[in-house]
């Protein structure tokens, strides 16, 4: 398996754009979580699906972010307008129900978002 | 919300030193895990840790889960070039497992 594939690696965008950010997680794997890791507040969880619902998204920090998940193989995490503050590096991680134990998360490379 | 607090957050040493690395919460966990997470990368899993007082060794590191899971710390003995990375302590709590991640320990380990 390759693993949890992100993309881009890399985005700069102007601010009020909107971004879209892409993540296909390990075959098999029933939980998705979307992550966001900044220096100043760490890596802090903004949501997560189970079987492709989203289950908690009290993280997503405002309307203007939303995630979806329309199949076991795809989720995308859309900033709509893009402001400077959401510069951060936005990391997708899968994980199978029953694993946790043993695996635990299979983080993606992640996605470094730049808006200026 | 449960909070992770690592300490300390940067540490620079000589290769063959040894190290510990702390992370405390007021929460109790289900489970903790250490993650290290190095450029460029996401976190990759090192350990997990269920049950309070329980010591995992995986080569030269040592892991601890408190006595009342809330606390953990992790140990490096003879560090070398090899360990640099972001250390990064996460509990589990909620239906799903969900992780809450400390604020990490940046360790560069010095040739």
């Amino acid at each position: 398996d390759a693993g949890v594939i992100q993309s881009p690696r890399h985005e700069v965008t102007e601010m009020g754009q909107e971004v879209t950010l892409r993540c296909k997680p390990i075959s098999g794997h029933d939980y998705l979580f979307w992550y966001r890791q900044t220096m100043m507040r760490g890596l802090e969880l903004l949501i997560y699906f189970n079987n492709n619902v989203p289950i908690d998204d009290s993280g997503m920090p405002e309307d203007r972010f939303s995630a979806k998940m329309p199949n076991a193989s795809f989720s995308t995490l859309k900033i709509q307008p893009s402001e400077p503050r959401d510069s951060a590096v936005y990391f997708c991680a899968s994980r199978l129900r029953t694993a946790l134990f043993n695996y635990g998360y299979t983080f993606g490379s992640g996605t470094r978002l730049t808006v200026v | 919300t449960q909070l992770l607090e690592q300490s300390p957050q940067f540490l620079s040493i000589q290769e063959g030193e040894n190290l510990t690395v702390y992370c405390n919460s007021s929460s109790v966990f289900s489970s903790l895990q250490w993650y290290r997470q190095e450029p460029g990368e996401g976190p990759v899993l090192l350990v997990t840790v269920v049950t309070g007082g329980e010591v995992k060794k995986l080569k030269r590191l040592t892991f601890q889960f408190g006595d009342a899971r809330k606390d953990s710390s992790l140990h490096i003995t003879a560090a070398q070039t090899g360990d640099t990375g972001l250390y990064l302590c996460a509990g589990a709590s909620g239906s799903a497992r969900q992780l809450t991640f400390g604020s990490g320990t940046q360790l560069t380990v010095l040739p």
